[in-house]
């Protein structure tokens, strides 16, 4: 199993702002992967951050609004840039366990005024 | 692309048994997991079926039917601590991404 500490657990921002979010595992993982859950909603995949290359977003997500870092085997930071409400969300990180299985982060809860 | 539809919510009484129904509609399916949520928590892993068949684990099993693309969690004995969201999950072949689907709502009353 894989242990992921991530912070802020959660925080209100001001519109335009920026927060970033960090993820550190407790074992090296290849793969890294940031989703987001609004409210009552299902887990939709931003991108998946490998070290040492660019982060491959999904649909509908870009490097612009959602810059991400993955300097080593163990941490990464998702940024969510020039915020709006529309952007009040849980951000969860989330590493491959293995056989199909993730584990992932507590999760942060970003509420945007 | 992958799509999946599950119930939205579902309603049993402790000690009862609940099936958690999931289809899917996919390109490349590979298999099918089970999550967990409950309030303000962090998805956990409950189970992953790859091939056809049930899988057992203590009070939870999964079902996989490739043909029907569908699968199905059950819970048996249920506990008051079971009620939460619990989400299936596709994979792809050669890929480690999943696609969730809405999740189902579970709650158990006494």
């Amino acid at each position: 199993s894989a242990v992921i500490s991530q912070k802020p657990s959660r925080d209100i921002c001001q519109r335009g702002t920026s927060l970033t979010i960090q993820c550190q595992v407790d074992s090296q993982v290849t793969m890294m992967f940031w989703y987001r859950q609004q409210p009552g909603q299902s887990l939709t995949l931003i991108a998946t951050a490998n070290q040492g290359s660019e982060a491959t977003y999904e649909s509908g997500f870009v490097i612009d609004k959602f810059p991400i870092s993955r300097p080593n085997l163990t941490f990464s930071t998702l940024t969510v840039s020039n915020m709006s409400p529309e952007d009040s969300s849980i951000y969860l990180c989330s590493v491959d366990g293995g056989n199909e299985k993730l584990f992932f982060g507590s999760g942060t809860q970003l509420s945007v005024l | 692309g992958q799509s999946l539809e599950q119930p939205s919510e579902v309603t049993a009484v402790e000690g009862a048994i609940v099936q958690i129904n999931c289809t899917y509609q996919t390109s490349g399916f590979y298999g099918l997991s089970w999550y967990q949520q409950h309030d303000g928590g962090a998805p956990t892993f409950l189970s992953y079926n790859a091939l056809d068949g049930l899988e057992e684990t203590g009070r939870f099993s999964s079902f996989l039917s490739r043909s029907d693309s569908y699968g199905y969690l059950l819970l048996q004995e249920l506990q008051m601590k079971d009620s939460a969201s619990y989400f299936c999950a596709a994979s792809g072949a050669g890929s480690y991404q999943l696609t969730f689907g809405k999740g189902t709502k579970l709650s158990v009353i006494p």
